[in-house]
């Protein structure tokens, strides 16, 4: 069964700081996988989505990378600004196209001014 | 384009009430997925529409159903309205083939009492 899981829970980090956001998943045969954005209470905004066979993605001030055989993949957030405060949920895709997304439960960033 | 709309935005109900949620696909698209996210969680997938029909499944009772329309459109219905039914219930639509990339809405914040 596959289980996604995000560290930190939290992160607190003062404006410009470069930070980095972790996802690790159990099972390695995955279809893609997508970085979101949750403000309080919102919905999620698509960040980045990696296919299987990338490595990264980049856009912006942010760059997601995947490690399909170790499981595992980072966000990297450069020169952080307090509008960037959110929580940030990793969710895999398995194996085929068709299939639901499986999410962890967040890092919650805030960034201070 | 419009991207992924859900009505209402907001629903307080009582235990054993019955529920309507409402979503529109972002134009384009032809598959709407549900999830439920409770407060501190990552979103949880309910299930799946594709041309209609129910495509996939989560680990939720029949009392959660649904109906996908000619149109793409979609209804979340949930009978027998629990305590624990409180949560926030996100929308999603992609389109098949390609990346699978899938989109939200805003959410319905749905409060059983």
């Amino acid at each position: 069964k596959q289980e996604v899981t995000q560290i930190p829970a939290a992160l607190s980090v003062p404006e410009g700081e470069n930070l980095v956001l972790n996802c690790s998943f159990t099972d390695s045969a995955i279809y893609n996988l997508q970085w979101f954005r949750q403000d309080p209470g919102k919905g999620l905004t698509s960040l980045l989505l990696i296919q299987s066979s990338q490595r990264e993605q980049t856009s912006g001030r942010l760059n997601a990378s995947l490690d399909k055989s170790s499981g595992r993949s980072t966000l990297y957030i450069a020169a952080s600004q307090p509008g960037d405060s959110a929580t940030y949920l990793c969710a895999v895709r398995p194996g085929q196209a068709g299939t639901a997304l499986i999410f962890g439960k967040g890092t919650t960033l805030s960034v201070s001014s | 384009e419009t991207g992924v709309t859900q009505s209402p935005t907001h629903l307080i109900k009582t235990r054993g009430q019955q529920v309507t949620l409402r979503c529109s696909s972002q134009s384009g698209h032809n598959t709407v997925s549900w999830y439920q996210q409770a407060l501190g969680q990552g979103p949880q997938f309910i299930f799946q529409y594709y041309r209609e029909e129910e495509n996939g499944r989560g680990n939720f009772p029949p009392r959660f159903s649904g109906l996908q329309f000619p149109n793409y459109s979609s209804e979340l219905n949930v009978n027998a309205l629990e305590l624990d039914d409180s949560a926030l219930y996100l929308c999603a639509s992609s389109s098949t083939g390609g990346a699978y990339e899938q989109y939200f809405g805003p959410g319905t914040r749905l409060t059983v009492t």
